[in-house]
């Protein structure tokens, strides 16, 4: 069975750091891209990140470029997302999600709810 | 960058009605590259439809999805309880993956 499981999110401040991690179990994570999504209480769904299984593609949301670092382990069946210079928009539920040919994530992880706020 | 619009925002119907939802481009899209989610309350998105028109696995064959170019359409044929949600199209292009901002599903 396909699973994702994020953790590391919590109440920062702003101008903080964090680190979120996914774990995956189920499937061979190094077969895989993956993105990160994340959902603003009470809103819609929002890209923001993606990288290649050998992590030799990278890419970010405008809204998160140069203050966020996507990387994985895939020895460790990891991905991460190192989150600098939080700011109160970054408030959200961080999902990661498995990505297919064509771009769709056919499996999502929890979430973990990250909070900016002093 | 592509920006998706869905409409209606909110649409109340009741079971056993029919939903048609809808996704329009700013551009035109590759039909392999959009796709639909649901997303209950406290829970994660589910994907739905792939590649336009492929339901994913384990999705009653009652939802369905169409269109291509900027016009895209999810169809509900008879709406079961647990089908009230909140529903996004998603497309990728151009390194940039892009979600509609939802359209909920209320019981009327």
């Amino acid at each position: 069975e396909v699973q994702l499981v994020e953790s590391g999110g919590g109440l920062v401040q702003p101008g903080g750091s964090l680190r979120l991690s996914c774990a995956a179990s189920g499937f061979t994570l190094s077969s895989y891209s993956m993105n990160w999504v994340r959902q603003a209480p009470g809103k819609g769904l929002e890209w923001v990140s993606y990288i290649s299984s050998s992590s030799s593609t990278i890419y970010y949301a405008d809204s998160v470029k140069g203050r966020f670092t996507i990387s994985r382990d895939n020895a460790k069946n990891s991905l991460y997302l190192q989150m600098n210079s939080l700011r109160a928009e970054d408030t959200a539920v961080y999902y990661c999600a498995r990505v297919r040919l064509g771009g769709y994530l056919d499996y999502w992880g929890q979430g973990t709810l990250v909070t900016v706020s002093s | 960058e592509i920006v998706l619009t869905q409409s209606p925002g909110t649409l109340s119907l009741s079971p056993g009605e029919r939903a048609t939802l809808s996704c329009r481009a700013s551009q035109s899209v590759s039909s392999s590259s959009l796709a639909w989610y649901q997303q209950k309350p406290g829970q994660a998105p589910r994907l739905l439809i792939y590649g336009a028109s492929s339901r994913a696995t384990g999705i009653p064959d009652r939802f369905s999805g169409s269109g291509s170019g900027t016009d895209f359409t999810l169809t509900i044929s008879r709406l079961e309880p647990e089908d009230f949600a909140v529903y996004y199209c998603q497309q990728y292009g151009s390194s940039v993956y892009t979600f509609g901002q939802g359209t909920k599903l209320e019981m009327k």
